[in-house]
């Protein structure tokens, strides 16, 4: 099973600073099929990003993905209030798929 | 706008068997593929498993000898069953819808989740 690291597990900044969440796999992974996940205390996942770098249908462009191979990144440009929540990798497969442990940015 | 919404029991004994119902509304359950997905309290999320709507099925191998999930297109609602529960399998629940986005698949639409707590 390929297994998701994520790290820091927590980010503390402040607004308007950058924010890079690092995502790394234990094995290769396709970039086509590699996501991040955002989600906020008593709510269910959102999707931000897809295929490492495209972003969902309505998310802000001051979020970016980039990556291959085993290392991805998320990228928050400029921190607004309603970016601090915890962020989610994800990958799969044919047969599995797995998230990450999650990075919390928080407030600083 | 598409809808999901989980239902069924909030509280399962231990050794016994969690049912849990995914009810799709807004949208025809058929054509996509759906999911189950669940979040331990203050923990990550864990892929339980995946549904064609013609009942092909795709299983977190770590969990593929305990769980099953089935789909009942006419009632627009898929499900999932998990047998001998332990404390462990204490969590948020979440279904969710898995579509096809250019070269990926993505969830796209979730529930809002429900909690089952496994305990005497």
């Amino acid at each position: 099973e390929i297994v998701l690291t994520q790290s820091p597990d927590t980010l503390s900044l402040s607004p308007g600073e950058r924010a890079t969440l690092s995502c790394r796999a234990s094995q290769s992974v396709s970039s086509n099929y590699f996501d991040w996940y955002q989600q906020k205390p008593g709510q269910a996942p959102r999707l931000l990003i897809y295929g490492t770098s495209n972003r969902a249908t309505g998310i802000p462009d001051r979020f970016s993905g980039s990556g291959s191979g085993t290392d991805f990144a998320l990228t928050i440009s400029s921190l607004e209030p309603e970016d601090f929540a915890v962020y989610y990798c994800e990958r799969y497969d044919s047969s599995s798929l797995t998230f990450g442990g999650g990075t919390k940015v928080e407030i600083k | 706008q598409l809808q999901l919404q989980e239902s069924g029991p909030g509280l399962v004994k231990p050794s016994e068997t969690l049912s849990l119902t995914c009810t799709v509304s807004g949208a025809s359950i058929s054509t996509y593929y759906w999911g189950w997905i669940r979040q331990p309290p203050g923990k990550g999320l864990e892929w339980i498993g995946s549904i064609y709507y013609t009942g092909s099925t795709y299983y977190n191998p770590s969990l593929k000898s305990r769980i099953t999930i089935s789909v009942d297109t006419s009632k627009n609602q898929f499900s999932l069953k998990m047998n001998s529960v332990t404390a462990a399998d204490t969590a948020v629940y979440y279904c969710a819808r898995r579509r096809q986005a250019s070269s990926s698949w993505v969830f796209d639409y979730w529930g809002q989740g429900t909690l089952v707590t496994v305990s005497s």
